[in-house]
């Protein structure tokens, strides 16, 4: 079935350091993917929609120049967290779609963030 | 925003059991689809059910969806202590859009 590789698992980093998480689809070309947060016990918030070849489009609440995202590829999509700070610290997933519409996401594993 | 809804938040049973979680939601959808989470985990799919569907079957798990009434159940029978873990559902709206997902419920199989 449909992998998406989500790397690194687990980063942890002193603030102000900028951390790059990267979300792979292995074996299907993704236009779009979507990179989520979510908190201890919580679910999945929508950070934002990246589109390959295009901005991304961001949800209300969420600042693009803090988390910067490129889907440079129909494979890979990027997310930087810039000049981390501990209030960052969270779990982000990437999901991707193979097909448009009426087909599941595939998430990667996520990543664990810890700003020290 | 948060558009489903999962009842119970947290289920504790005995192995064996049958466990049923329960998801609404608030406006028209295209698909409704069940992931589990073990903690710290990423999601794992488990089933998608469309919006003109209205029951579907894999393996111990059984989902019914009820377009008028705006919600989803999720059946595992004969439950494994090895199901323990998180259960959302998710919906979309339409084609490629992002998922929306509900707060999950947290299952506990006691061996």
């Amino acid at each position: 079935g449909a992998v998406v590789s989500q790397h690194p698992s687990r980063v942890i980093c002193k603030s102000g350091t900028s951390v790059k998480i990267e979300c792979r689809s292995l074996d299907f070309q993704a236009t779009t993917m979507f990179w989520y947060r979510q908190f201890p016990k919580q679910s999945l918030m929508l950070m934002a929609t990246s589109n390959e070849g295009s901005k991304a489009t961001y949800e209300q609440g969420v600042e693009k120049d803090k988390f910067l995202i490129n889907h440079a590829s129909l494979t890979l999509s990027t997310l930087t967290v810039t000049s981390a700070h501990p209030e960052d610290s969270s779990f982000y997933i990437c999901s991707a779609s193979a097909v448009f519409g009426n087909q599941p996401q595939h998430f990667g594993d996520g990543t664990r963030l810890s700003i020290l | 925003s948060q558009q489903g809804e999962e009842d119970p938040q947290a289920l504790s049973i005995q192995e064996g059991e049958n466990a049923t979680m329960n998801c609404s939601y608030k406006t028209s959808i295209n698909n409704l689809q069940w992931y589990r989470q073990n903690s710290g985990r990423g999601l794992v799919h488990l089933i998608l059910i469309r919006s003109n569907e209205r029951e579907k079957h894999s393996g111990r798990l059984r989902v019914t969806l009820d377009t008028s009434k705006k919600s989803s159940s999720l059946l595992i029978t004969a439950s494994r202590a090895a199901d323990t873990a998180s259960y959302f559902c998710a919906t979309d709206a339409s084609g490629n859009t992002p998922l929306v997902f509900g707060k999950g419920t947290r299952l506990s199989v006691i061996a």
